[in-house]
């Protein structure tokens, strides 16, 4: 079993949509966890923290349910310029993160 | 402020050729990461330093694979006889690293713009 699985999309959606996805981790000890976005030919950016009580950051929310062990995204009021993978991100251990494959979201208009 | 630079952007080099690939962290960052990027797949932990300690060696696909840090600066990554499946992207990211204390703010790494190497 991978570590940190990710449904790889596509998503499209259109202006203005909200758009939710997931993630599973298998270890049930991680305690960091994270959601990057790449862009196409680029590196991963830091997009949010996750923390134990969800949060939400301008249009993203995200929330952790660690009794099932997944994380969830969601973006509301969707713009041209969220389109991009999403990469799930989980600590392995003290140091080590493992990266899911990334969900792609399309935002169309 | 400066975020973490590596180079070259783009290498391209003909199979049984050494390359050697370099990043400049965050300063302050004492946790340094290299990874694996193939086309359209996920990162692929290679290696890690943490300050003073010894590296963690454990995702280097192979002995042709190394990698070097000066105290907690920069840090090369050397493929020796390269071979056409280390056709990828390598990207490097630093991090504050304050383990064993488990916080997002300490454990966030920041990644550079990576080394596209393409081996023909």
């Amino acid at each position: 079993r991978k570590e940190v699985e990710q449904d790889p999309g596509p998503f499209n959606v259109p202006e203005g949509a909200t758009v939710a996805f997931n993630c599973t981790y298998s270890n049930s000890a991680s305690q960091s966890f994270f959601w990057y976005r790449q862009d196409c030919r680029k590196e991963p950016k830091l997009l949010m923290s996750v923390y134990s009580s969800g949060n939400e950051d301008g249009r993203f929310t995200a929330q952790l349910n660690r009794a099932s062990q997944y994380i969830s995204l969601l973006i509301r009021d969707s713009k041209l310029s969220d389109s991009a993978t999403y990469l799930c991100v989980v600590n392995r251990d003290d140091y080590k993160l493992s990266f899911g494959a990334g969900t792609t979201v399309t935002v169309r208009a | 402020g400066a975020g973490v630079s590596q180079s070259p952007s783009n290498k391209v080099t003909e199979k049984g050729k050494d390359v050697e690939l370099r990043c400049d962290p965050i300063s302050g960052h004492t946790a340094l990461y290299w990874y694996r990027q193939r086309l359209g797949q996920g990162l692929e932990f290679l290696i890690y330093f943490q300050g003073n300690s010894a590296p963690d060696k454990s995702g280097l696909p192979s002995d042709r694979f190394s990698a070097e840090r000066t105290g907690e600066s920069v840090s090369t990554l050397t493929i020796q006889r390269t071979q056409q499946e280390d056709s990828a992207v390598y990207l490097c990211a630093s991090s504050l690293g304050d383990f064993p204390h488990i916080n997002p703010s300490t454990d966030t790494q920041y990644f550079g713009p990576g080394t596209r190497l393409t081996v023909l």
